[in-house]
């Protein structure tokens, strides 16, 4: 079945407590996008990569890194999560030229303490 | 500030009838708006496109309508159904970028 994974799908933690979010996609896709969804604000880009070891930097990076090492798996990392990084996580992925039409990961829910 | 905008953020309609999701946007780089649609406890799904040089693309009973002069969208269901109850994003896409507004929550009553 083509589809994105996301692990944990919740996640409880301290502040400063360095995390990763695992993200796997089965459909080859060249592109990847991580995004994270607060009340009223709607979804926002962090970062998306549009192939291996490319990356950038999308609306909201700051207090995130990724690495797109191999081309199914895009992790996102708090080195030192705060409070504001509480949100909704979701990964995505499409072939590349096609980022409208995206695949979305379930999901994980991160609460920092 | 905010580049798309969903004014709404909930919508009540009856089963059968039409509803009716509003979007506002600033970017005039956007190339291509989007619909996805989420329903709890999962992530969107893709529902129906249009190219900003379009006025309008229909898909079965969804048809999102463009007015590029106004900067507005709005994503047409007719007929609603309950299984339609979930939230909608309307985004822009520009570059390998997607924008979204801030969702409206549609509930179709049978």
């Amino acid at each position: 079945e083509a589809q994105v994974t996301q692990n944990p799908r919740y996640l409880i933690t301290v502040t400063g407590k360095k995390l990763t979010v695992t993200c796997s996609q089965n459909m080859n896709h060249e592109y990847m996008s991580w995004y994270r969804q607060d009340p009223g604000l709607g979804l926002r880009q962090i970062y998306y990569s549009m192939n291996v070891e490319v990356t950038d930097k999308g609306d909201v990076p700051e207090g995130y890194k990724v690495s797109r090492k191999e081309k199914r798996n895009f992790p996102l990392i708090l080195e030192s999560p705060s409070p504001n990084q509480t949100s909704l996580y979701f990964c995505a992925s499409s072939l590349y030229g096609q980022t409208n039409e995206q695949f979305f990961g379930p999901g994980t829910r991160l609460t920092v303490l | 500030d905010q580049q798309v905008k969903q004014n709404s953020p909930s919508l009540s309609v009856q089963e059968g009838r039409i509803s009716i999701l509003n979007c506002d946007y600033t970017n005039s780089m956007f190339d291509y708006f989007l619909w996805y649609k989420k329903y709890p406890a999962e992530g969107p799904t893709f529902l129906i496109s249009i190219s900003s040089i379009k006025d309008k693309n229909e898909d079965g009973r969804f048809t999102v309508f463009l007015n590029k002069s106004a900067k507005h969208l709005s994503l047409h269901i007719v007929p609603s159904q309950p299984g339609d109850s979930a939230v909608y994003f309307c985004a822009g896409n520009a570059g390998n970028m997607l924008t979204f507004g801030g969702g409206t929550r549609l509930m179709v009553k049978p």
